[in-house]
């Protein structure tokens, strides 16, 4: 079954510091994207990165990339030089078969709350 | 610009009493669904539509309703809310290509007494 698991229900970090989100990730189909959401207190979804599960090189945008281990079955996300307004839920997220209901769908971890102190 | 537009952003009614909740694009996206987000859940399918008149269940469709008779529109029927449903919900759309992100509406915070 397809399942996504992020382990770090809150984590904190200094300003200009970077962090690193947990995600890891489990399906058996070999064609996935994985992705990476910001959700600020407004509540909003922002989406943030992608990664193709057949992606040669890691996803970066900005100052965030995402650190794809295949074989690990994990997608962490690393935001480098953390600002205060990076202060959000962050979720990843991943599509793909899901043999169950014989579809491809959009699954999402539970979360991870990020707080930049400065 | 680009957006996906929900409405209403807050809504509190009581159990029972029928309500719509919008969704519309303008980015002539094929692909529109409908999430529900709770508290240690993440974001769980309701409802997708693949394009105009072809709608399909999601993970969690019992008690919800929606259609899709204009590509730019799906709204979300609760024919008769109860507590549990009281949640927050996404509209999200994207073109037909599987590994694309979504767009996301603002949010519509549901309270269902």
């Amino acid at each position: 079954a397809q399942k996504i698991t992020q382990t770090q229900p809150g984590m904190f970090v200094q300003e200009k510091e970077a962090v690193t989100l947990d995600c890891t990730y489990d399906t058996s189909d070999p064609s996935y994207g994985l992705f990476w959401y910001k959700q600020p207190s407004s509540g909003e979804m922002i989406f943030l990165i992608y990664q193709g599960s057949y992606d040669q090189q890691n996803a970066t945008e900005g100052r965030y990339s995402l650190n794809f281990q295949k074989a690990r079955k994990s997608a962490n996300l690393v935001i480098s030089a953390s600002q205060l307004g990076d202060s959000a839920m962050y979720f990843c997220a991943m599509r793909g078969f899901q043999s169950l209901t014989g579809r491809r769908a959009l699954t999402f971890g539970s979360g991870t709350r990020l707080q930049v102190q400065p | 610009e680009a957006q996906v537009t929900q409405n209403p952003r807050y809504l509190i009614t009581v159990t029972g009493k029928k309500l719509t909740v919008t969704c519309s694009q303008n980015m002539n996206h094929e692909y529109m669904s409908w999430y529900r987000q709770d508290p240690g859940l993440g974001l769980r399918q309701i409802y997708y539509s693949m394009n105009v008149e072809v709608t399909d269940k999601g993970d969690v469709p019992e008690g919800y309703k929606v259609s899709r008779k204009e590509k730019r529109n799906f709204p979300l029927i609760l024919e008769s809310p109860s507590p549990n449903q009281t949640s927050l919900y996404f509209c999200a759309s994207r073109i037909g290509t599987p590994n694309t992100e979504a767009f996301f509406g603002q949010g519509t915070r549901l309270t269902v007494v």
